[in-house]
């Protein structure tokens, strides 16, 4: 596609439960990011993935999220046993190159109940 | 660690006048920099990025400046237009840690006709 896809746009889940958000990155963008924003913030930085390996995942805030990107192309972010201060906007972006300037997608708003 | 900051959270500019958006960071090792500009709903899009071997650099209607001294960069938008009221994100990064970038919280651009 033309720009970075993120999918479902909203996602309303259950406190506890499971969720998956996808993002297709641009075609041939060697370099995938996903960030989390939260309402009146800029974006937070969580994961940075190279080809198919996760190059840092330092921003990761702890051991219910997880995310993996198999054939160096399509990424899921997975969030387990969902809290309610997980919601907020999952960006993901991506560029040609590490260090070069980062696309984004409109998001995924994640809103926990 | 890095912290990115903007100096305003609100702008108001009238059409037609030019604007100026400051952005201070702290990690001297940060050698690159974006802005973003996101409007509601969307994600950020990218505006223009500017590397710690330039202090300045334009593009259609901005201009990037950055004064590694005091550790502060600009946008400058020239006749500013109803289109241009969005928040805008300056962003930093270090060539080392592969573009994994800090944001800060965003100045939001009031534009008045």
């Amino acid at each position: 596609g033309a720009g970075v896809s993120q999918t479902p746009s909203n996602k309303v889940t259950e406190k506890g439960k499971y969720v998956e958000l996808r993002c297709d990155p641009i075609s041939g963008h060697t370099a995938l990011y996903w960030y989390r924003q939260s309402l009146g913030q800029g974006p937070e930085f969580l994961i940075y993935f190279q080809g198919t390996g996760a190059a840092d995942d330092s921003g990761l805030p702890n051991d219910r999220f997880f995310a993996v990107r198999p054939e160096g192309s399509v990424s899921t972010l997975k969030i387990q046993r969902t809290e309610r201060g997980d919601s907020a906007v999952y960006l993901c972006a991506s560029s040609p190159h590490p260090g070069t300037e980062a696309f984004f997608g409109q998001g995924t708003r994640l809103t926990v109940v | 660690g890095e912290s990115v900051g903007l100096h305003l959270p609100t702008l108001s500019v009238q059409e037609g006048d030019n604007s100026i958006i400051n952005c201070a960071y702290s990690n001297s090792a940060s050698d690159y920099f974006i802005w973003y500009k996101q409007e509601s709903g969307k994600g950020p899009q990218f505006i223009i990025d500017i590397r710690s071997n330039m202090d300045k650099r334009q593009g259609q209607r901005v201009t990037v400046l950055l004064n590694k001294t005091v550790k502060h960069l600009s946008l400058q938008i020239a006749a500013t237009q109803p289109g241009d009221s969005a928040v805008y994100f300056c962003a930093g990064g270090a060539t080392g840690t592969a573009s994994k970038l800090t944001f800060g919280t965003g100045t939001r651009l009031q534009v008045t006709l």
